[in-house]
């Protein structure tokens, strides 16, 4: 079974600053997807970034930015110049090509210190 | 605002009962994911709907089933509750089911099994 790891459960930035979270995962798959999801205090879960594992290009989206490993099974998030509305839970996420849900890690709480 | 609506927002029941959790997806969308998050399992897959048919299965307990509608709306059964189940339930879409394709998220039902 595929598993994520997030082994931060929290990281504290200071605003404008840049932070990487971090995210491991376990898979004998060669084809699948990586993603970064925001829980804010709303609960509300909403996509950060997403990554293709066939890409080698690391994706990025902004502010947002990942370091893709795939021999590594790594999979970090980075958030540069850190805004106090980046603060909220991250999960990684994995999703194996095929039909099946997400399998998330359990997440890192991030503080954005003003 | 991801499109998907959930129905209710909230929900306190009793143990031993039994309570229907809806979902709407986005517009175009045929596919249906059912999420648990609990502060002891973290977010978990439940089960996937294609069209109207099931088409993956996460950690869904016998006690816990769905369907999907003609109307592509989507219900989340849950009987015999436990204490255990108070939990974040959410519901995801995608249009085909894909693996590669983004899971739009709901806001989520709260439920509290007393």
């Amino acid at each position: 079974a595929q598993t994520v790891t997030q082994s931060q459960p929290e990281m504290s930035v200071q605003e404008a600053e840049t932070v990487t979270l971090s995210c491991t995962y376990d898979t004998s798959e060669s084809d699948y997807y990586l993603f970064w999801y925001k829980q804010p205090p709303s609960r509300q879960m909403i996509l950060v970034i997403r990554q293709e594992a066939y890409k080698q290009q690391n994706a990025t989206e902004n502010r947002f930015s990942v370091n893709f490993q795939k021999a590594a099974k790594s999979f970090s998030l980075k958030i540069s110049d850190s805004q106090l509305g980046d603060a909220a839970m991250y999960f990684c996420a994995y999703r194996r090509k095929g039909a099946d849900g997400l399998t998330f890690g359990k997440g890192t709480h991030l503080i954005i210190q003003p | 605002d991801s499109g998907v609506t959930q129905t209710p927002k909230h929900l306190i029941t009793a143990t031993g009962q039994r309570v229907t959790l809806r979902c709407s997806p986005r517009s175009g969308d045929l596919s249906v994911y059912w999420y648990q998050q609990s502060l002891d399992q973290g977010l978990q897959f439940l089960i996937q709907y294609y069209n109207g048919e099931e088409r993956a299965k996460g950690n869904i307990l016998e006690r816990f089933s769905a369907q999907q509608f003609p109307d592509l709306h989507s219900e989340l059964n849950l009987s015999s509750l436990e204490l255990g189940d108070s939990a974040l339930y959410f519901c995801a879409s995608t249009q085909q089911g894909l693996a590669r394709e983004t899971q739009y998220f709901g806001p989520g039902t709260r439920l509290l099994v007393l």
